[in-house]
């Protein structure tokens, strides 16, 4: 495998499940991050994890749960969501370096859907 | 005003023609300036950064940045069908973590 890769790719779920998304990055980078596309708006930033501590949290509903176990895994733990939930979820993942650039390369996305 | 605006399009070029895709920024303190593609169903992908004033050339793009009128550029010469995506444009703030704000792209058409 290589770059980022994300599961699954399609999910859909009712605002009972309880689901997780799975992230893992094979580039060495030691900072992650969640992003949710939604049609027509840009991407938003929900969480973002360096050195697998969270430094950033967008107001983020609490039915969204992120864990990092370790520099190269992501996950975003989902439950009661409701429909407006319903949207693109990116992971990505940057080298923290200072000085950098910072880019930052994303996965292919889960799509979900919220019934 | 929005932190990063781009002009929804479609922008509708003909093939082999110059597309050139705009972008500005209301954080003049912004770091590094970033342009991804995203094709219709799929994830961006990074096509070019540049974080100092002045042109960026790889291939057939060239990023322009002009901090002084907090504008960025994308120039794509030769434009190609295969071109035809969202390009999205971010920019890396001053504050907060390594955070990328993005615009909500400029939609490009290629015409054979």
């Amino acid at each position: 495998e290589t770059g980022v890769t994300q599961t699954p790719r399609h999910l859909v779920m009712g605002m009972t499940n309880k689901k997780s998304l799975k992230c893992e990055q094979h580039l060495g980078h030691n900072a992650m991050y969640w992003y949710k596309q939604s049609a027509k708006k840009p991407l938003e930033l929900m969480f973002v994890y360096s050195l697998e501590e969270r430094v950033e949290n967008n107001s983020v509903p609490s039915r969204f749960s992120p864990e990092c176990p370790n520099s190269s895994h992501l996950f975003l733990h989902l439950h009661t969501l409701q429909p407006e939930d319903s949207a693109l979820y990116l992971c990505a993942s940057s080298r923290n370096v200072a000085g950098g650039t910072y880019e930052q390369y994303f996965g292919p996305g889960t799509r979900l859907t919220v019934t | 005003q929005k932190e990063v605006e781009q002009n929804s399009g479609p922008l509708s070029v003909p093939e082999g023609a110059i597309a050139s895709l705009n972008c500005t920024y209301s954080d003049r303190g912004s770091q590094s300036f970033f342009w991804y593609r995203q094709y219709s169903g799929k994830s961006p992908e990074l096509i070019m950064f540049i974080y100092s004033n002045g042109d960026k050339e790889d291939g057939r793009f060239t990023a322009q940045l002009n901090k002084a009128s907090q504008y960025v550029s994308l120039l794509i010469r030769d434009s190609q069908p295969s071109d035809s995506a969202t390009y999205l444009c971010a920019v890396r703030r001053n504050t907060g973590f390594q955070k990328l704000v993005f615009g909500t792209g400029t939609r490009l058409l290629v015409s054979p």
